[in-house]
């Protein structure tokens, strides 16, 4: 398995700001995902990012909102820009180790905007 | 795509019974199923999976059945305990080294 933190855990912010979520891997991984979980609803994912190219994002999520970074195989970053109350969701990173099957979970940064 | 549905569907069990938890998955060419298990705060945590190529597989306490022919996936729980209480989510992934697509979950609650 892997060990996965999250930065920050919480965070309140106000509208029109933007907040960056920050993912660290105890090994190297080639692919992380970003997941959102809106309150009391299941996961969907954001995109896939892979070190060394840019991220695929899935239906109904854009670069502009959401920019991701893979500066190495051991650590990303989300960027929730312009934010709204509509974006108050848990933020959820995942890794595939190599060789794995099963994608393994971080704790998660739970998001409020006012 | 966007999950759909507002509210997830609880199952309410007494401490040691065995608690089912059924699950449709979407696609026919999904070849590996995950459960994982979301307590309150936390990040979702495997606790089973399952490829296609199977109809059967038993952890401790737990064992997933799948039916491919109506694409059907089950989490069985033996004496379910307190610590079971979670919200639990099955997934499904096509081929190998893709992303993983999360079912509405269940939430389960354990009644001492």
């Amino acid at each position: 398995s892997a060990v996965i933190s999250q930065k920050p855990s919480r965070d309140i912010c106000q509208r029109g700001t933007s907040l960056t979520i920050q993912c660290q891997v105890d090994s190297q991984v080639t692919m992380m995902f970003w997941y959102r979980q809106q309150p009391g609803q299941s996961l969907t994912l954001i995109a896939t990012a892979n070190q060394g190219s840019e991220a695929t994002y899935e239906s109904g999520f854009v670069i502009d909102k959401f920019p991701i970074s893979r500066p190495n195989l051991t650590f990303s970053t989300l960027t929730v820009s312009n934010m709204s109350p509509e974006d108050s969701s848990i933020y959820l990173c995942s890794v595939l180790p190599t060789g794995w099957d099963t994608q393994y979970f971080g704790p998660g940064t739970r998001l409020t905007v006012l | 795509g966007e999950s759909v549905g507002l509210h997830l569907p609880t199952l309410s069990v007494q401490e040691g019974d065995n608690s089912i938890i059924n699950c449709a998955y979407s696609n026919s060419a999904s070849d590996y199923f995950i459960w994982y298990k979301q307590e309150s705060g936390k990040g979702p945590q495997f606790i089973i999976d399952i490829r296609s190529n199977m109809d059967k597989r038993q952890g401790q306490r737990v064992t997933v059945l799948l039916n491919k022919t109506v694409k059907h996936l089950s989490l069985q729980i033996a004496a379910t305990q307190p610590g079971d209480s979670a919200v639990y989510f099955c997934a499904e992934r096509m081929t190998s080294y893709d992303k993983v697509i999360f079912g509405p979950g269940t939430s389960l609650s354990v009644i001492p």
